[in-house]
């Protein structure tokens, strides 16, 4: 059975504190690995797509990695306006739609 | 680019009315869209894929015949809940896939927030 495993479930963080958030997955045939960020009362906002073993991607203070098993969402000295509920998600069959984790709610305090 | 419109952004009816939600893909054609359900504190629950011009395919427990969904044109995708009840409240999101990004990479509506009086 197809599983996504985020943890850890909840991160708070001070300012300038770097972290990583960990997506772990079973899938048969992984056609991606999608990072978003979701802000409360919001649809999720895109930030990475992974597709190979090795592949790494990086935004201003993110940066996301991908092994054959897992993949870390790195933050990199994070700004209060970091915070924010960060989802891992994996695309599956033939229209490629997405399972997700159960998500990381990260909170920066200044 | 890749944006995704959603509308209305909230909608409060009455037990037994239906509700229709839009979605739109505003600077990309998008063969295929998808509608999920959030729950307070939950993630993500996909209810169906909607590909142009066909039938939409709709996950396992989600019912058909209550949840409408009408994929129009490459631009416009519907979701119509029939004869709403309060267990229908929720948060709904739309997807859709912009295939000139390389593929999968789906780009999320603002989500629709529905209350069932």
């Amino acid at each position: 059975e197809d599983q996504v495993t985020q943890s850890p479930e909840a991160l708070r963080l001070q300012e300038g504190e770097s972290s990583s958030l960990n997506c772990s997955y079973t899938v048969s045939g992984l056609r991606g690995l999608f990072w978003y960020r979701q802000d409360p009362g919001k649809g999720p906002e895109f930030l990475f797509t992974l597709y190979s073993a090795g592949e790494e991607k990086e935004k201003e203070r993110l940066k996301a990695t991908l092994t054959k098993k897992e993949s870390f969402l790195h933050i990199t000295a994070p700004k209060p306006e970091d915070s924010a509920t960060y989802l891992c998600a994996v695309a599956l069959g033939g229209w490629g739609k997405l399972q997700f984790g159960a998500g990381t709610q990260v909170v920066v305090t200044p | 680019g890749a944006v995704v419109s959603q509308h209305p952004s909230w909608v409060i009816c009455k037990s037994g009315t239906s509700v229709k939600i839009e979605c739109r893909s505003l600077d990309f054609q998008a063969t295929t869209m998808f509608w999920y359900r959030q729950f307070p504190k939950k993630s993500l629950m996909l209810m169906a894929t909607s590909n142009e011009g066909s039938k939409a395919t709709y996950e396992q427990g989600v019912e058909k015949d209550k949840f409408l969904i009408n994929h129009a044109s490459l631009t416009l995708s519907t979701l119509t809940v029939t004869s709403a009840h309060p267990e229908d409240s929720s948060f709904y999101i739309c997807s859709a896939r912009d295939p000139g990004q390389g593929g999968d990479t789906q780009y999320f509506g603002p989500g629709t927030r529905l209350t069932v009086l």
